[in-house]
């Protein structure tokens, strides 16, 4: 079946550090791709989203692009900011049963950047 | 604004005392779903609903029940709560089946003893 798989955490990193964020996807036809950011103590909210291959979603500073080559949709940021710690989820959408068309979840990536 | 509450956001409760969890949505949207976040296995939906009196299991359902009596609300009920069903809960709303977007609430954290 389908699924998402994103680098484990957690991310360190510095204030104006670059950022990436793996993630890697299995899937048949072509699913939209997707990245939500939990910020501690919020729900999740969706941070970008790319629809269909070499799609470019950018949001924030984020930037992620479709690569239907190499099945990625890697999450990146020139300059992180202390303000960006939070946990990214990188999900793909899926037709399930009864036609539920539902998001399938990577298990997430903790970023904490420091002062 | 547009939103998604969830009431109470915190929840210390005992075995088998039965519990409601509250989730409205303003947005006029048709399709809602309970999840349910958990260490290492991410978000897993428990149930969904496409639109008021339709309902239908999602990947981890047993425990669970839910109700759509209308479209802003769909509760989520533990008839009788065990620990393994200690976790964080996460109610979402989007505007209908075939739209990706999920718009969440800002979760329920449950305890059971």
């Amino acid at each position: 079946g389908n699924s998402v798989t994103q680098m484990e955490g957690p991310v360190t990193l510095s204030e104006e550090a670059f950022l990436t964020i793996n993630c890697t996807y299995t899937a048949t036809g072509y699913p939209s791709l997707f990245w939500y950011v939990q910020y501690p103590g919020e729900g999740l909210q969706l941070l970008l989203k790319a629809t269909k291959a070499d799609d470019k979603g950018s949001n924030k500073g984020f930037e992620a692009t479709y690569r239907k080559e190499t099945t990625s949709f890697h999450l990146e940021k020139g300059s992180v900011q202390v303000s960006d710690s939070a946990v990214y989820f990188c999900a793909l959408s899926d037709i399930g049963a009864g036609n539920n068309r539902k998001l399938i979840w990577g298990l997430g990536t903790s970023l904490a950047v420091n002062p | 604004e547009a939103q998604v509450t969830q009431n109470p956001r915190y929840l210390i409760t005992v075995t088998g005392k039965k519990l409601t969890v509250t989730c409205s949505q303003n947005m006029n949207h048709e399709y809602m779903s309970w999840y349910r976040q958990d260490p290492g296995l991410g978000l897993r939906q428990i149930y969904y609903s496409m639109n008021v009196e339709v309902t239908d299991k999602g990947d981890v359902p047993e425990g669970y029940k839910v109700s759509r009596k209308e479209k802003r609300n769909f509760p989520l009920i533990l008839e009788s709560p065990s620990p393994n069903q200690t976790s964080l809960y996460f109610c979402a709303s989007r505007p209908g089946l075939y739209t990706d977007t999920q718009y969440f609430g800002p979760g329920t954290r449950l305890t059971v003893l």
